[in-house]
């Protein structure tokens, strides 16, 4: 198994600005994965994150509104830029025990944009 | 079946019931499916994975059964708690490591 812990755990952010969430996992994996979760609708995955590499990106998540930093095999970072009300959601971070296998989250940061 | 789909969407039983809840995937291209338990403010809790036709899963008072010939899955509860009281979720995969969640089932246990 793994602990993940993210930070923060929710903020209140007004619109037109950014928030950096991060992540930080307990050993070292491959592959790290962002979710969201917008009020009443199922978690999403916005992008995978291997270390070295750029990110992968789902169909509806660019780069420029979403960047991701991956600096070694324990982190990683989401930013959501230029926060809108539509951003307001939940956010985890998980990685897998391999392909198929169970994966494993973090708390979550919940953001609210004003 | 394009997505996944759960029902019912929420669900409130009394403390002793026995309670079960549905998963629908897309039958082609399957590898895995998921069920995880969600507390509001805690991290999604791996409750099972469950990959061959017909397999059976338990966990003390909860159990799953899958048929990916047909893309379903069922949860059951057996002898609800109030300490049950969250959101189930089910996901699939491919052969890549992509979740595709449902929508989840919020179930509430009260005494």
């Amino acid at each position: 198994s793994a602990v993940i812990s993210q930070k923060p755990s929710r903020d209140i952010c007004q619109r037109g600005t950014s928030l950096t969430i991060q992540c930080q996992v307990d050993s070292q994996v491959t592959m790290m994965f962002w979710y969201r979760q917008q009020p009443g609708q199922s978690l999403t995955l916005i992008a995978t994150a291997n270390q070295g590499s750029e990110a992968t990106y789902e169909s509806g998540f660019v780069i420029d509104k979403f960047p991701i930093s991956r600096p070694n095999l324990t982190f990683s970072t989401l930013t959501v830029s230029n926060l809108s009300p539509e951003d307001s959601s939940i956010y985890l971070c998980s990685v897998d025990a391999g392909v198929g296998e169970t994966q494993y989250f973090g708390p979550g940061t919940r953001l609210l944009v004003l | 079946i394009l997505n996944v789909e759960q029902s019912p969407q929420s669900l409130h039983v009394q403390e002793g019931d026995s309670t079960n809840f549905t998963c629908s995937f897309p039958s082609s291209n399957f590898y895995a499916l998921h069920w995880y338990r969600w507390e509001t403010a805690k991290s999604p809790e791996a409750l099972f994975v469950m990959t061959l036709n017909g397999d059976e899963k338990k966990k003390g008072r909860i159990s799953a059964t899958l048929n990916t010939k047909e893309g379903y899955s069922y949860l059951y509860i057996k002898g609800s708690q109030p300490e049950d009281s969250a959101t189930y979720l089910c996901a699939s995969t491919g052969t890549a490591s992509k979740l595709t969640f449902g929508t989840g089932t919020r179930l509430q246990v009260t005494l």
